[in-house]
């Protein structure tokens, strides 16, 4: 079975552009999650999509969005982008069952870096 | 609120040596999640065990071992007989009645030969 991919790996890009991540989860796995990490702030969640809905959010600006696709692929993007978000952007796929489920395992992709300069 | 501690920043061991990673949790909830997971310098997260709420058995996993006390809100990892591959950073999670990972600050080990 193939794990979670993240494309691109490596990114470079400047102050003021967006940009745009994809992650493709576990087959048969309907819920996705990203994560920011960065060395001052460590791992950070930012949001959980499950079926298309935003499920779940954490504490980062409007800048920060995401969308979900009816074959649960996940893209996040970020606008107008400022050095401090230059980060290592994991992704994480579980089978994401409805509410009053036990904890559903997460499986982690290798990451996006991203480099603002 | 949810919060993780892990104290300890970095370790150094020379291979062989045991080592006690720590994590402290702080949560309201009742029934929760905690976990381990390995980073390699390749970034990915390496899954390494979880334990709920309800479940205090420590549990070891050929040279890993972890111990949950609830009365501590710990829930520590020890690796026995260290050896290089350990090397990594070790990240402790917390989750709640969402599957919402709360990481740690981890802790890099480096293992020596």
């Amino acid at each position: 079975k193939a794990g979670v991919t993240q494309t691109p790996r490596y990114l470079i890009k400047t102050r003021g552009q967006q940009v745009t991540l994809s992650c493709s989860p576990i087959s048969g796995h309907r819920s996705v999650s990203w994560y920011q990490q960065t060395p001052g702030q460590g791992l950070q969640f930012l949001f959980e999509y499950f079926s298309e809905t935003q499920r779940n959010k954490g504490n980062f600006p409007g800048r920060f969005s995401g969308r979900q696709f009816s074959n649960s692929r996940s893209e996040m993007n970020v606008s107008t982008l400022e050095l401090g978000d230059s980060a290592l952007y994991l992704c994480a796929s579980s089978l994401g069952q409805g509410a009053g489920r036990s904890y559903n395992e997460q499986f982690f992709g290798p990451g996006t870096r991203l480099t603002v300069l | 609120a949810q919060k993780v501690t892990q104290a300890q920043t970095e370790i150094s061991v020379v291979e062989k040596e045991d080592v006690t990673l720590d994590c402290v949790y702080e949560t309201r909830d009742t029934t929760y999640y905690l976990f381990w997971y390995k980073q390699p310098p390749s970034g990915e997260l390496v899954f390494l065990i979880r334990r709920n709420s309800f479940d205090e058995q420590n549990e070891i996993s050929g040279r890993y071992s972890w111990n949950f006390q609830k009365s501590t809100s710990s829930f520590n990892f020890t690796i026995t007989a260290s050896q290089v591959v350990d090397s990594a950073v070790y990240f402790c999670a917390l989750s709640g009645v969402t599957d919402k990972l709360i990481f740690g600050t981890g802790t890099r080990l480096q293992v020596f030969p």
